[in-house]
């Protein structure tokens, strides 16, 4: 059954330190999305990409991060310059387009600790 | 605001000892309300989707329902296996793309 692949699966980093998470979505999905938790913390949403641009954001998804869709396969987020708040597991999800259903999809996640 | 709130937090069954959860919304209408299940450091793992009032859907021991106001989370004669935390999410119309606002969650222990 396809799925969601997300790497690493733990990173640690020292404050300020750039970091990539990778995700791999589910083949011939459509919309692509990045959320976080927070130990302890609801699930947040960061950002949805759709056609190769971001189609929305939230207020944590500030100028620090951004994503990239850099081949047919992979989704990336690039948090430049980590903080200590960064800490949290990072969730990817995909979506099939419009006729193939709302529901998301998720990764394993990568656990973020920031140092 | 929009929000999902989920309660209660936390649930202790014995195995067998059937019981519901609730997920109560307040999203400016409603495009879907999804179950999720989280197992401890893991992504969460879709169950369900409602659209309307009136709605069920099941799944094995779990059976999901919805009303304009809230949605259950039903589970019959639990078994271990089914302890970890359960998630609710809604997304709604307005929003460009689908995104999910989701709830705190329960976590549900299941005692053999």
């Amino acid at each position: 059954e396809p799925e969601v692949t997300q790497t690493p699966s733990h990173q640690v980093t020292q404050m300020g330190q750039e970091v990539i998470l990778r995700c791999v979505p589910i083949s011939n999905h459509l919309y692509f999305y990045w959320y976080r938790q927070i130990l302890g913390q609801k699930v947040e949403f960061l950002v949805s990409f759709y056609n190769n641009e971001i189609s929305e954001k939230s207020e944590i998804f500030d100028d620090q991060f951004s994503v990239e869709r850099p081949d047919g396969s992979n989704f990336t987020l690039k948090i430049r310059s980590t903080k200590l708040e960064d800490s949290a597991m990072y969730f990817c999800a995909s979506r099939p387009g419009t006729s193939g259903g709302s529901e998301q999809f998720f990764g394993p996640g990568t656990r973020l600790t920031v140092l | 605001e929009d929000q999902v709130t989920q309660s209660p937090e936390a649930l202790r069954l014995q195995e067998g000892e059937s019981s519901s959860l609730n997920c109560s919304y307040t999203v400016s209408g409603l495009r879907g309300l999804f179950w999720y299940r989280q197992d401890p450091g893991k992504g969460p793992e879709f169950l369900f989707t409602l659209y309307s009032a009136g709605e069920e859907k099941e799944k094995e021991r779990l059976k999901a329902t919805l009303t304009k106001k809230e949605s259950f989370l039903h589970i019959t004669a639990p078994k271990p296996e089914d302890s970890a935390t359960y998630l609710c999410a809604a997304s709604y119309y307005g929003g460009a793309t689908n995104k999910l606002i989701f709830g705190t969650g329960t976590l549900l222990a299941v005692q053999p």
